[in-house]
């Protein structure tokens, strides 16, 4: 059973585009929602994580946007690079902010975003 | 700040032999998980380590198991390998069990 659902497998955007990446989740016992960015070679770099009790959160050119109600969230790259080319992984676990749960990250399966210049 | 450090970088072993991973989290993290990465695929939670106790495991056969040490570095142990085995491990260290995690480039395993 997938848990987190991730959308698309695949983008390609413009050098200065806005790049979009969708994820939706099952278990509403989920309370932590973070991104990971990974280049190949590398592991999984920690951009930005929100909580459920925020509808959006912005660092930089990287934004999270969510929806408890739709069980939804997704990561908005504003003014996208090609340095920003990279596999992206959106992620839940249960826990760091309830107190309870098993706190391992579950993961999508992965955006690849080239950005052409 | 030291970040999480994982050896060796590349492995290649045959069905049925036992390996070894290792991971030095990063420095002031009391708390390490293990992930395996197939090709193409999200990490896989497949269990958590905090003050040298288990504090949690994913969907794995006994057959892949864990050790924390008081420096809070840590072992992942794989016995009788197969050939699914083969996959990208990744050591994630965090602040206490409800940190942020962060990742280490991973071990590549390949079983011949």
């Amino acid at each position: 059973q997938q848990q987190v659902k991730q959308s698309p497998q695949s983008l390609i955007v413009q050098k200065g585009g806005i790049s979009i990446i969708n994820c939706a989740y099952e278990n509403t016992a989920f309370d932590y929602f973070p991104w990971y960015q990974q280049f190949p070679g590398k592991g999984p770099a920690l951009l930005i994580a929100i909580r459920p009790d925020v509808s959006e959160k912005k660092e930089g050119r990287f934004t999270i946007s969510f929806n408890k109600s739709a069980k939804q969230f997704s990561l908005h790259i504003m003014d996208s690079q090609p340095g920003d080319s990279a596999t992206y992984f959106c992620a839940a676990s249960e826990g760091p902010y309830s107190g309870a749960g098993s706190y391992q990250l579950t993961f999508g399966k992965g955006t690849k975003l080239s950005v052409i210049p | 700040e030291t970040g999480v450090t994982q050896s060796p970088t590349h492995l290649i072993k045959t069905r049925g032999q036992q390996v070894t991973l290792r991971c030095s989290s990063q420095s002031g993290h009391n708390t390490v998980s293990w992930y395996q990465q197939a090709l193409g695929q999200g990490p896989q939670f497949i269990f958590q380590y905090y003050r040298e106790e288990e504090n949690g495991r994913g969907n794995f056969p006994p057959r892949f198991s864990g050790l924390q040490f008081p420096n809070y570095s840590s072992e992942l142990n794989v016995n009788a390998l197969e050939l699914d085995d083969s996959a990208l491990y990744l050591c994630a260290s965090s602040f206490e069990y409800r940190g942020p995690q962060h990742f280490g480039d991973g071990t590549r395993l390949s079983i011949l």
